[in-house]
């Protein structure tokens, strides 16, 4: 089975940092994925994280932590078109190449 | 490269109708994807492939049917068109079988079921 939470909406000021945490039951876990959508958008791929720890691309982070089934994605130097919704992904053994997302983070970046 | 194509874009349909969306991808991708996503219920997987001639269901299958014929081409069903089933769908693809395979994602195809 799998569960998936995440932050409905988090709201920051342009420069600011934000985190948006994920925290999953997935059966096998592999690892886990996040994806950025802008309003109206196809979801794009953002990172991957497959071991514990941070992975940085740019001004855009992600962390793993497998013991604790919990990763957050890290935004810096927030930017007005950091405004989107953000999914977290997890990816299990056994389940056959599909890919469940979460319900999504709202992030409103405002000046 | 076109990427993933999905046609039509928007369609308007009586409670009842058929109709069929088609995804299209030109990247040789293995595994293809039918999500839906509605207000506040994120993306939501309806059926996915992995490879031609293989469907699976999703989290939210009832209502669709889909088929793999070839492998650039992922149709979805909805043979009797329900309010319900009023959303935006998403189709992607992915080449790799390894977990970090990233998805490729369509446009969108906004449906709306009278």
């Amino acid at each position: 089975g799998q569960s998936l939470e995440q932050p409905s909406e988090v709201t920051a000021v342009e420069g600011a940092i934000v985190q948006i945490n994920c925290t999953y039951q997935t059966s096998g876990f592999y690892g886990l994925s996040w994806y950025q959508q802008h309003d109206g958008g196809a979801p794009t791929f953002l990172s991957y994280n497959g071991l514990d720890g941070l992975e940085e691309t740019g001004r855009f982070s992600s962390f793993l932590s497998r013991s604790d089934s919990y990763g957050y994605l890290l935004l810096q130097e927030l930017q007005m078109k950091d405004s989107a919704s953000y999914f977290c992904a997890p990816r299990g053994r056994g389940q056959g190449g599909k890919l469940i997302f979460g319900q999504g983070t709202e992030l409103s970046v405002k000046p | 490269n076109a990427g993933v194509t999905q046609t039509p874009k928007f369609r308007v349909l009586k409670t009842g109708q058929s109709m069929t969306l088609l995804c299209a991808q030109d990247m040789n991708h293995e595994y293809m994807y039918w999500y839906r996503q509605d207000p506040g219920m994120g993306l939501r997987l309806i059926h996915y492939s992995v490879g031609e001639g293989t469907t699976a269901k999703g989290e939210v299958p009832d209502g669709y049917n889909v088929s793999r014929l070839k492998k650039q081409n992922f149709l979805l069903g909805l043979e009797s068109a329900a309010p319900s089933q009023t959303s935006v769908y998403f189709c992607a693809s992915s080449y790799s079988r390894e977990p970090s395979g990233e998805l490729f994602f369509g446009e969108g195809s906004r449906l709306t079921v009278l």
